[in-house]
């Protein structure tokens, strides 16, 4: 059956760097999203993204945030100058159609010293 | 906004046996769609059951069935012939018109040998 991929499963980071998390939706799917699980928290919706624009954010998902689709199959998430708050689990999500099951990735469990 | 609530953070069930995990919403939206969601420790999220607030009649998929009020806005799970494999965290999520997954905080189901 197929997935959604994530890299890297676990990446460490010193704070003020730029991180990237890279997705490989599901080939056929159209929208793809990011979540993040801060440790001991909620999952909570940070955007979703389709056709090459961001459709929805959360308030989470402010100017130190971007996303892209850099070729026809990665979905990547950018964090700037990543912060200590910045530390949580990211899931990437893939779906056919806006209102279809979401797909989810093992997740990047981010780290920020 | 939307809110989920999962009252029951942890609960075990004897292997073969039955469990309701419990799950409430607040909206204010008529069409909408409810999801459980199950992480094993292997941490991809794994969808296990979605209702259509539009339809009346409970979702059910083999030993796993839902017991969908919507008046009472409560969306619970039920597990039948609980499996060892069934250990897992349960997040139960919300999708309407603002177009994101919203999650509750999750119940984490031990099932005991």
């Amino acid at each position: 059956e197929p997935e959604v991929t994530q890299t890297p499963s676990h990446q460490v980071t010193q704070m003020g760097q730029e991180v990237i998390l890279r997705c490989v939706p599901i080939s056929n799917h159209l929208y793809f999203y990011w979540y993040r699980q801060i440790l001991g928290q909620k999952v909570e919706f940070l955007v979703s993204f389709y056709n090459n624009e961001i459709s929805e954010k959360s308030e989470i998902f402010d100017d130190q945030f971007s996303v892209e689709r850099p070729d026809g199959s990665n979905f990547t998430l950018k964090i700037r100058s990543t912060k200590l708050e910045d530390s949580a689990m990211y899931f990437c999500a893939s779906s056919e159609a806006l209102s279809s099951v979401q797909h989810f990735g093992d997740g990047t469990r981010l780290s920020i010293l | 906004a939307q809110t989920v609530t999962q009252s029951q953070p942890e609960m075990s069930v004897q292997e073969a046996e039955t469990v309701t995990l419990s799950c409430t919403y607040d909206t204010s939206e008529s069409n909408y769609y409810l999801f459980w969601y199950k992480q094993p420790p292997s941490r991809q999220m794994i969808l296990v059951i979605r209702q259509e607030a539009y339809k009346q009649q409970n979702a059910t998929e083999n030993r796993f069935s839902v017991n969908f009020q919507k008046a009472a806005k409560s969306f619970s799970l039920k597990i039948s012939d609980s499996q060892l494999g069934d250990t897992a965290m349960y997040f139960c999520a919300f999708w309407g018109s603002a177009r994101q997954l919203t999650f509750g905080s999750g119940t984490q189901l031990t099932v005991l040998p």
